[in-house]
């Protein structure tokens, strides 16, 4: 699988949007990007994926750059519950195992 | 409905000891990970079972570490003769039908063990 690159740490104001970039520039074409978030004590929750297009769900935004080798995960407006270690993931499939990195660490400041 | 569950959420083994971790998937999940976390650290990929299959064992450190999953439902994880380096959250996941990009993996809270 691809590796990833994101931040290690970032903090974002309640209610504000949280963009959290991410970095997979040796993806194949057969690869999706997948996001994953952990808040803390609890296990990892899936929260969206996507292969070329744009995605929004209930949760939030995936936007992959046209060359594919980077996206940004858009938390619209951040609440003090999304406070979470977020992982990006590249993999053929969703339910195959999955190489999780070290993720970056959201804090929503009040 | 009911998510994956884990069983005890919390060990501590002294060291040498043998332990055995549960995990309860959803119902009619044909696809079972083992994951294991250090602290700070992501998880770390230990083994897969498609139905009662043991399809991938890759990430088992070491032959201590054992994974069945008999019925192809309920998996247990034994770790004999436990040492420090084994103390991590061991995390449970599952998911519906194998191969396709759709699906999600669904965790359970883990197991945190610690060996003193």
């Amino acid at each position: 699988d691809a590796k990833t690159t994101q931040p290690p740490s970032m903090d974002c104001a309640e209610g504000r949007a949280a963009n959290l970039p991410c970095n997979h520039s040796t993806i194949s074409g057969n690869e999706y990007v997948y996001w994953y978030r952990q808040i803390h004590s609890q296990g990892p929750q899936y929260i969206i994926h996507g292969l070329k297009n744009n995605e929004t769900n209930e949760m939030a935004s995936l936007i992959i750059t046209e060359d594919r080798k980077s996206s940004t995960l858009i938390l619209p407006h951040a609440t003090l519950r999304d406070t979470a270690v977020y992982y990006c993931i590249v993999a053929n499939f969703g339910n195959e195992k999955l190489t999780f990195g070290t993720g970056t660490r959201l804090t929503i400041i009040p | 409905g009911a998510g994956v569950s884990q069983s005890p959420r919390y060990k501590v083994a002294k060291r040498g000891q043998d332990v055995a971790l549960r995990c309860d998937p959803i119902s009619g999940h044909v696809s079972l990970f083992w994951y294991q976390q250090a602290l700070g650290q992501g998880p770390e990929f230990l083994t897969y079972f498609q139905n009662e299959a043991q399809l991938d064992k890759s990430g088992l450190p070491s032959d201590r570490f054992f994974a069945e999953r008999p019925e192809g439902s309920v998996s247990t994880l034994k770790i004999q003769r436990t040492q420090q380096e084994d103390s991590a959250v061991y995390l449970c996941a599952s998911s519906e039908i194998g191969g396709r990009a759709s699906e999600t993996q669904y965790f359970g809270p883990g197991t945190r063990l610690l060996v003193l």
